[in-house]
């Protein structure tokens, strides 16, 4: 059974045109990461959600901003895409930050821009 | 230098060979993650460690916390083992990745 869910697994976009990527997850974690991983290089925290408390890394561009309506649902929103930004991004999930949890990743959008 | 370095960078095995992943760190941690991640794919969490060792299938991790230093093995390796494999340390809020260890393991 899927536990971390992303949609869509690949999105195009243009240029500046803003997307959205979803992530929902079936294990009532509390917590929900968004990482941004580029080819042959390691995973790259943007931010976390602990509940509704949202924590951005110091070096996530503004341009990156995200939502939790919920408990299950995550959505990152990127306002006007560049070309620097084509990258694979993960969400993933745990129960509590910072002390030591799996956590629980999704399998990834990949987003290329055009 | 690097929180976490990991050793090899890249590392090719013939089927069924003892396959060993290093991983060495420099910042105090209260675990430390083992991932997997398939090409074009989402990562897979294999093991997270804050002492001793543990086994899953095939799978061997340890974990000396004196010398900051961790070890992934696979035994009786197999082709569909094929994945970059990531060492992460868990910080106060966060991972740390290492740059990850390309394994290709050839029938």
């Amino acid at each position: 059974d899927a536990m971390v869910i992303q949609n869509p697994r690949y999105q195009v976009t243009q240029f500046g045109k803003p997307v959205t990527l979803s992530c929902s997850q079936t294990l009532n974690h509390n917590v929900m990461y968004w990482y941004q991983q580029k080819s042959s290089q390691a995973p790259k925290l943007l931010f976390h959600y602990y509940d509704k408390d949202f924590n951005n890394e110091a070096d996530t561009p503004d341009n990156f901003q995200s939502r939790r309506p919920n408990t299950s649902f995550c959505f990152l929103d990127i306002r006007s895409p560049g070309l620097g930004d084509a990258a694979m991004y993960l969400c993933a999930t745990s129960r509590v930050s910072g002390g030591g949890d799996t956590q629980y990743f999704g399998p990834g959008t990949r987003l290329t821009v055009l | 230098k690097n929180e976490v370095e990991q050793s090899p960078q890249n590392l090719t095995a013939q089927e069924g060979e003892f396959i060993t992943i290093n991983c060495s760190y420099s910042v105090g941690i209260s675990a430390l993650h083992w991932l997997q991640q398939h090409p074009g794919g989402g990562i897979v969490s294999l093991f997270m460690l804050s002492s001793g060792k543990k086994k899953h299938g095939r799978l061997i991790a340890t974990i000396n916390i004196q010398e900051k230093h961790s070890s992934l093995h696979i035994t009786a390796s197999h082709p569909r083992d094929s994945a970059v494999y990531i060492c992460a340390l868990q910080g106060a809020q966060k991972l740390v990745f290492g740059q990850g260890t390309r394994l290709t393991i050839n029938p």
